[in-house]
């Protein structure tokens, strides 16, 4: 069974800092990896898509990685701002897939002024 | 923002009683999805749909049902909600299954 791990589970940074967010999972036999946004009552936003084929994808300040052998992405934002504020969710799919997605539990980012 | 409706967006009803949950798309898309949030659980599956009238059982399926009679529309229903049947409910499209999944606002739903 597929499990995702997220760590940290929450991160406070100043504004303007870069960083780093992590998302492991035990089975490397993926079709490809999501990040999300969520905002406080809201729902999913997509951020980036990475197939399984894939080292990387990028969207603006927003960078993710994806080795599947190892079984881990990063989620890397440059230059915080406070708006990025949010919890930051990856899922895959995997398996007899259709699409399912498996979700880890997610990392709330706090950036303050 | 996706063209995925969710209906209602807030509900609260008493144990035992039904209720149904609507997620409506204007993409035409194929794979529809109901998931759960629960704090300590994140997301998880109840049910997908692949097509019309095909549908497929997730991981926290008990005491959910869903329907689809049109490609637009996905029904979930609890045939006799419990108390842990509380939760936000999201729906999710895409469309095929190794595409950008896209996700409504949320059903909050509580059971008294």
């Amino acid at each position: 069974k597929q499990e995702v791990t997220q760590i940290p589970a929450a991160l406070s940074v100043p504004e303007g800092e870069n960083l780093v967010l992590n998302c492991s999972f035990t089975d490397s036999a993926i079709y490809n990896l999501q990040w999300f946004r969520q905002d406080p009552g809201k729902g999913l936003t997509s951020l980036l898509l990475i197939q399984s084929s894939q080292r990387e994808q990028t969207s603006g300040r927003l960078n993710a990685s994806l080795d599947k052998s190892s079984g881990r992405s990063t989620l890397y934002i440059a230059a915080s701002q406070p708006g990025d504020s949010a919890t930051y969710l990856c899922a895959v799919s995997s398996g007899t897939s259709y699409g399912k997605l498996t979700f880890g539990q997610g990392t709330i980012l706090t950036v303050h002024p | 923002d996706a063209g995925i409706t969710q209906s209602p967006r807030h509900k609260v009803t008493e144990t035992g009683t039904p209720v149904t949950l609507r997620c409506h798309q204007t993409e035409n898309h194929r794979y529809m999805y109901w998931y759960r949030q629960d704090p300590g659980h994140g997301l998880r599956l109840i049910h997908y749909s692949y097509g019309v009238k095909d549908t497929d059982k997730g991981e926290v399926s008990d005491g959910y049902s869903v329907s689809r009679s049109k490609t637009e529309d996905f029904l979930l229903t609890l045939e006799s909600a419990t108390s842990s049947q509380t939760s936000v409910y999201f729906c999710a499209i895409r469309p095929g299954q190794n595409t950008e999944a896209f996700f409504g606002q949320g059903t909050r739903l509580t059971v008294v």
